[in-house]
C-alpha cells in the first residue's frame, strides 16, 4: 500500500524558515516524480512545488519561488520542502503527493496519491 | 499561468441524481485534466485523469468527458459517500493549477 507521511509543520512569525519533510513507502520512490500542495483554512488546492525522479528538475510556483526548496534524498524515501521567509498567506496544509503519468495522447501527469497533510501556521 | 474555472461553485443534490460539474481552461489544454474529490478533513483522491480515464478502485457511475478548454465530470446516479467538494486540475503547462472547486450537498 502506498503511504506518504509528511511532519515538520507547526507555528512559526513571520520571516521564519520551517523544513516539511515527506516519507515515501509502499512504492518505489526513485521512479516517481512528487508535489507539495497547499490548501489554506477553508479554501481551495494550491500546487505549490515539483520535483522529478532523481532532483534533476524542479518547479515552483510565482507566489513561493525564491523563498521555498523542494529537494529529495531518494536514500531516505524523503521529500522536503525548505521554506524562508514565511508570510502569514502562507498559513496552511500542506500535503506531499506522487505524481505519475500517462502516454496515451501526450504525456500526461497526475497526483495519484497523497499524505494527509502538515499544517503550517505563520503568526505573529 | 492557466486560469480553470468551475462551474458551479455549489450545488445541492438527492441520492439518485445525474449530476454534471464543468470546467472551464483559459487556453486549451488538449486532455491534460484530471478530477479530484476531497472530503472534509481528508486528503484529495484521483478520481478521473487525462479527461476521461478512471483511476483504478473510482466507481464507474463517475465520467469525465471533454478536450480542448471544455471539460465535465458527471455522476449519473449519486450516492451518499458521493457528497463531498471536487476539483479539476490541468498539467498542460506548470505551474500546474486547479480549478475552485464544486462542493456538492445534500439537498
Amino acid at each position: 500500500e502506498v503511504q506518504l507521511v509528511e511532519s515538520g509543520g507547526g507555528m512559526i512569525r513571520p520571516g521564519g524558515s520551517l523544513r516539511l519533510s515527506c516519507v515515501g513507502s509502499g512504492f518505489s520512490f526513485d521512479d516517481y516524480g512528487m508535489s507539495w500542495v497547499r490548501q489554506a483554512p477553508g479554501k481551495g488546492l494550491e500546487w505549490v512545488s515539483g520535483i522529478n525522479w532523481n532532483g534533476g528538475s524542479t518547479g515552483y510556483a510565482d507566489s513561493v519561488k525564491g523563498r521555498f526548496t523542494i529537494s529529495r534524498d531518494n536514500a531516505k524515501n524523503s521529500l522536503y520542502l525548505q521554506m524562508n521567509s514565511l508570510r502569514a498567506e502562507d498559513t496552511a496544509l500542506y500535503y506531499c503527493a506522487r505524481e505519475d503519468i500517462t502516454m496515451v495522447r501526450g504525456v500526461i501527469k497526475y497526483f495519484d496519491s497523497w499524505g494527509q497533510g502538515t499544517l503550517v501556521t505563520v503568526s505573529s | 499561468d492557466i486560469q480553470m474555472t468551475q462551474s458551479p461553485s455549489s450545488l445541492s443534490a438527492s441520492v439518485g441524481d445525474r449530476v454534471t460539474i464543468t470546467c472551464r481552461a483559459s487556453q486549451s489544454i488538449n486532455n491534460y485534466l484530471n478530477w479530484y474529490q476531497q472530503k472534509p478533513g481528508k486528503a484529495p483522491k484521483l478520481l478521473i485523469y487525462a479527461a476521461s480515464s478512471l483511476q483504478s478502485g473510482v466507481p464507474s457511475r463517475l465520467s469525465g468527458s471533454g478536450s480542448g478548454s471544455d471539460f465535465t465530470l458527471t455522476i449519473s446516479s449519486l450516492q451518499p459517500e458521493d457528497f463531498a467538494t471536487y476539483y479539476c486540475q490541468q498539467t498542460y503547462s506548470a505551474p500546474w493549477t486547479f480549478g475552485q472547486g464544486t462542493k456538492v450537498e445534500i439537498k
